[in-house]
């Protein structure tokens, strides 16, 4: 059964920091993973989606990388600000119609 | 502006009533989904759907319904057996099942004291 972790739960930096989310996974067969951002109270935002033939995808500020065999993907934030705080959450899909979520790392950024 | 849509943003309900969520996209994607979340926990799949009159449980179906009349809308209903209503409901839509990026809407927060 696949599970998804997210290690910190939550994180606290200075603004200007260089920072990586990750995420964790058990098992490497997957179609792809998408990592999203969550402002408190609202829906989810998509952030990047990585296919499982990819290793890595770059948007702005924000570049994720997937490493399959190791059931890994990490989340790069560069020059963070406090417009980046936030909570960040993976999911990955598993099958044609299965997607799992993990828990989500809470980011807080110091101004 | 394409997007989704969900109404209301906040629902009260009493115990025993059955609620009906609202859920809306102009994106023209033809798989759409329920997702139920609370705190401290991933988001978990009710129900989604991948095309028009056809929909399949996810993983926490009991106590909800859902319907698929129209290409655009999905809407879901809470009913009076779900045994603890009260969370943070998210519609979701995405080109196909297979593949492509999930676009979430804002999200219904539903109490129900």
């Amino acid at each position: 059964k696949q599970e998804v972790t997210q290690i910190p739960a939550a994180l606290s930096v200075p603004e200007g920091e260089n920072l990586v989310l990750n995420c964790s996974f058990t098992d490497s067969a997957i179609y792809n993973l998408q990592w999203f951002r969550q402002d408190p109270g609202k829906g989810l935002t998509s952030l990047l989606l990585i296919q499982s033939s990819q290793r890595e995808q770059t948007s702005g500020r924000l570049n994720a990388s997937l490493d399959k065999s190791s059931g890994r993907s990490t989340l790069y934030i560069a020059a963070s600000q406090p417009g980046d705080s936030a909570t960040y959450l993976c999911a990955v899909k598993t099958s044609y119609d299965k997607v799992i979520f993990g828990p989500g790392t809470s980011l807080s950024v110091i101004p | 502006d394409g997007g989704i849509t969900q109404s209301p943003k906040y629902l009260f309900r009493k115990e025993g009533q059955n609620v009906t969520l609202s859920c809306e996209q102009n994106l023209n994607h033809d798989a759409m989904y329920w997702y139920r979340q609370d705190p401290g926990q991933g988001l978990r799949l009710i129900y989604y759907s991948q095309i028009v009159n056809d929909f399949q449980k996810g993983d926490i179906a009991e106590g909800y319904s859902v319907s698929r009349e129209k290409k655009e809308s999905f809407p879901l209903t809470v009913t009076s057996a779900q045994k603890n209503p009260t969370a943070f409901y998210l519609c979701a839509s995405s080109w196909t099942l297979e593949g492509y990026e999930q676009y979430f809407g804002p999200g219904t927060r539903l109490t129900v004291t």
